[in-house]
């Protein structure tokens, strides 16, 4: 299973975009890229996913690089909401369906 | 979307006493589904994966006979804490994958256990 590594914390302010990378060398072809949300005492919540160039949702964009070495969740306007703890993980679905988390990085929001 | 609901969503129980946590899927069936523990301001640890109709699988240093899972149903995976000792205080979350592609997995909200 691929590796990832995030910065362990981000501290923004409100309305602004934030941009956290994730880097996963070691990503094999058939990998997706996939990004959740936690909120504490709660699990984990599905942002977005994605397999290669750009995807946007209602609640963010996944940018990934062409060598897919790397990708970038793009929050557009954060609000103090958006205070959580955000994971990338990377597999696919010849892994037994498993996902095993990294360490995540912590945004913080402020006013 | 997709749903999983967990049960309950905080337990205390005494040193010695077994807990049930039920996790079920409400609007899609699961042949597969996943057990986590989360201590504090640490990430997710992939427990075991629970299959229906099956022996369960559990991540090396995961024991067997202390978290004992059921997956009876397509719908329905039990994690039991057998024997809880105050270690094993932890954020139990379980979560299911969808028949849908690009939709990731669905977790659900999890279990707070405390064992006094």
């Amino acid at each position: 299973l691929a590796k990832t590594t995030q910065p362990i914390s981000m501290d923004s302010y409100e309305g602004q975009e934030v941009n956290i990378t994730c880097s996963h060398n070691n990503i094999a072809t058939n990998d997706y890229i996939t990004w959740y949300q936690q909120f504490p005492s709660q699990g984990p919540r599905f942002i977005i996913q994605g397999y290669k160039t750009k995807v946007t949702n209602e609640v963010a964009s996944l940018f990934i690089p062409a060598d897919r070495k790397s990708s970038t969740l793009s929050l557009p306007r954060v609000s103090l909401s958006d205070t959580a703890v955000y994971y990338c993980l990377v597999g696919g679905n010849n892994q037994g369906g498993k996902l095993i988390f990294g360490q995540g990085t912590e945004l913080s929001v402020k006013p | 979307g997709a749903v999983v609901s967990q049960h309950p969503s905080r337990v205390i129980c005494k040193s010695g006493t077994s807990v049930k946590i039920e996790c079920r899927s409400l609007d899609f069936q699961a042949t597969t589904m996943f057990w986590y523990r989360q201590f504090p301001k640490q990430s997710l640890m992939l427990m075991a994966t629970s299959n229906e109709g099956s022996k369960a699988t559990y991540e090396q240093g995961v024991e067997k006979d202390k978290f004992l899972i059921n997956h009876a149903s397509l719908t329905l995976s039990t994690l039991t804490v057998t024997s809880a000792h105050p270690e094993d205080s932890s954020f139990y979350i379980c979560s299911a994958r969808p028949p849908e592609e690009g939709n990731g997995y669905t977790f659900g909200s999890g279990t707070r256990l405390t064992v006094v």
